[in-house]
């Protein structure tokens, strides 16, 4: 059974820091892996896909990585800003269909 | 180019009753599947309709069920409601399965049982 673990659970940084938010992952036998954002109340918003045959996927000011060897996926975030503070999640398709797997999520604030 | 649609966003029912929510998916996609959210157990996987098809299920009880209509359109309904059950519903739809897999999601049916 597939097992999530998105580390760290919070964090808290100052405006213009760069970050890196971690999700490693138990199966390495994924299709692909998706980062999303949830603001509060809301529904998720998707951000990067990255297919079990790629390395990295970039949009803007993110970068995501999939090692699946090591069961690990970072989102990392460049000069961050207020406007970014939300809950990142990690989720891992399986190769049965469209059932994907999160994480706990990692809630971000940016401080101005 | 509209987003996946959830009706109704908010409501309250009481313990007993049973439940509908509603999913309008992305057009053109053909997969509609629906995740639980809670503050204790996180998002969960409900199940996923392809073709109005079940492809696959969750590790929910049978109170919990769905179906896809021709049109794409879902529906889950709750029976007998719990507490425990009071949950946010997303849903999600997606192209084929030999597309990329990326999943869209809607902004959930919010639901209280009191």
């Amino acid at each position: 059974k597939q097992e999530v673990t998105q580390i760290p659970a919070a964090l808290s940084v100052p405006e213009g820091e760069n970050l890196v938010l971690n999700c490693s992952f138990t199966d390495s036998a994924i299709y692909n892996l998706q980062w999303f954002r949830q603001d509060p109340g809301k529904g998720l918003t998707s951000l990067l896909l990255i297919q079990s045959s790629q390395r990295e996927q970039t949009s803007g000011r993110l970068n995501a990585s999939l090692d699946k060897s090591s069961g690990r996926s970072t989102l990392y975030i460049a000069a961050s800003q207020p406007g970014d503070s939300a809950t990142y999640l990690c989720a891992v398709g399986d190769n049965a269909g469209n059932m994907l797997t999160f994480g706990g999520g990692t809630r971000l604030m940016v401080k101005p | 180019k509209a987003g996946v649609t959830q009706t109704p966003r908010y409501l309250i029912k009481t313990r007993g009753q049973q439940v509908t929510l509603s999913c309008s998916p992305i057009s053109g996609h053909r997969s509609v599947s629906w995740y639980q959210q809670t503050p204790g157990q996180g998002l969960q996987f409900l199940f996923e309709y392809f073709s109005e098809t079940q492809r696959n299920k969750g590790n929910f009880p049978g109170r919990f069920s769905g179906r896809q209509f021709s049109n794409s359109r879902s529906e889950m309904n709750v029976s007998t409601l719990e507490l425990g059950d009071s949950a946010l519903y997303l849903c999600a739809s997606s192209r084929i399965r030999s597309d990329t897999g990326e999943l869209f999601f809607g902004e959930g049916s919010r639901l209280t049982v009191l």
